[in-house]
């Protein structure tokens, strides 16, 4: 059972940059056809999938966010990570690194998922 | 990108059926995920691919698609299963993942 587990700050102040890391455990990042995303959910609002990263480093992100993130690896921990920059207070929210098992091109299956980690900005 | 359309709340008296709605251009090319969200807990995920149920999902949790519109049906509901319910496609160009806005579903 693969277990995932966010850690990172829970404060960050506006204009600068949050940076996130995910532990992984019971199965390995550089897997095939396994994509590992983040997610964020502002409070009392829905969810929001940020962009993943998989094989050998390649990544995708959500448009609306490309020019603020980057999601990196790194193998020899097991972890990923998401920096996110020219944080505002929009960018509050709850972050979930969750795995997705890329089984099939005409579905997305998130099956395993951090408890998630509160991210506030304020100054 | 493209949106899927949920309804905010529904609600469902104890034992008996109700079907959730996600409607979106995507679904007629991509098929549903849908997921259940209890408060301050991470989503879990009870149908994939349109109408398949993961292990440990118990079977009142069923899904279908037709057209645009995927569904979520919870037949004989119980207390248990009062929760927010997202469901999830790509985007009609294949390259975003999308969610619904979720529907908030309470059990009388």
């Amino acid at each position: 059972q693969v277990q995932l587990k966010e850690s990172g700050p829970g404060l960050v102040k506006p204009s600068e940059t949050l940076s996130l890391t995910c532990s992984v455990s019971g199965g390995s990042i550089g897997s095939d056809r396994v994509y590992w995303s983040w997610i964020r959910q502002p409070p009392g609002k829905g969810l929001e999938w940020i962009g993943y990263i998989y094989h050998r480093g390649s990544t995708k992100y959500n448009a609306s966010l490309q020019s603020r993130v980057t999601i990196s690896s790194d193998p020899s921990k097991n972890q990923f990570s998401l920096k996110l920059t020219s944080m505002t207070a929009a960018d509050a929210a709850v972050y979930y690194c969750a795995r997705e098992a890329g089984t099939s091109p005409f579905y997305v299956w998130f099956d395993s998922w951090g408890q998630g980690t509160l991210v506030n900005v304020s100054s | 990108s493209s949106e899927l359309t949920q309804d905010p709340a529904l609600s469902v008296a104890l034992g008996q059926t109700v079907r959730l709605t996600c409607r979106g251009d995507s679904l007629k090319t991509f098929h549903a995920t849908w997921y259940q969200q209890k408060p301050g807990q991470a989503p879990v995920g009870v149908i994939y691919d349109t109408d398949k149920r993961p292990s440990g999902i118990p079977d009142r949790f069923s899904g279908s698609t037709s057209g645009n519109t995927a569904s979520l049906t919870v037949t004989g509901t119980q207390a248990e299963d009062e929760a927010d319910y997202y469901c999830s496609s790509r985007d009609r160009t294949g390259n975003d993942v999308i969610f619904g806005g979720g529907t908030k579903l309470t059990v009388l």
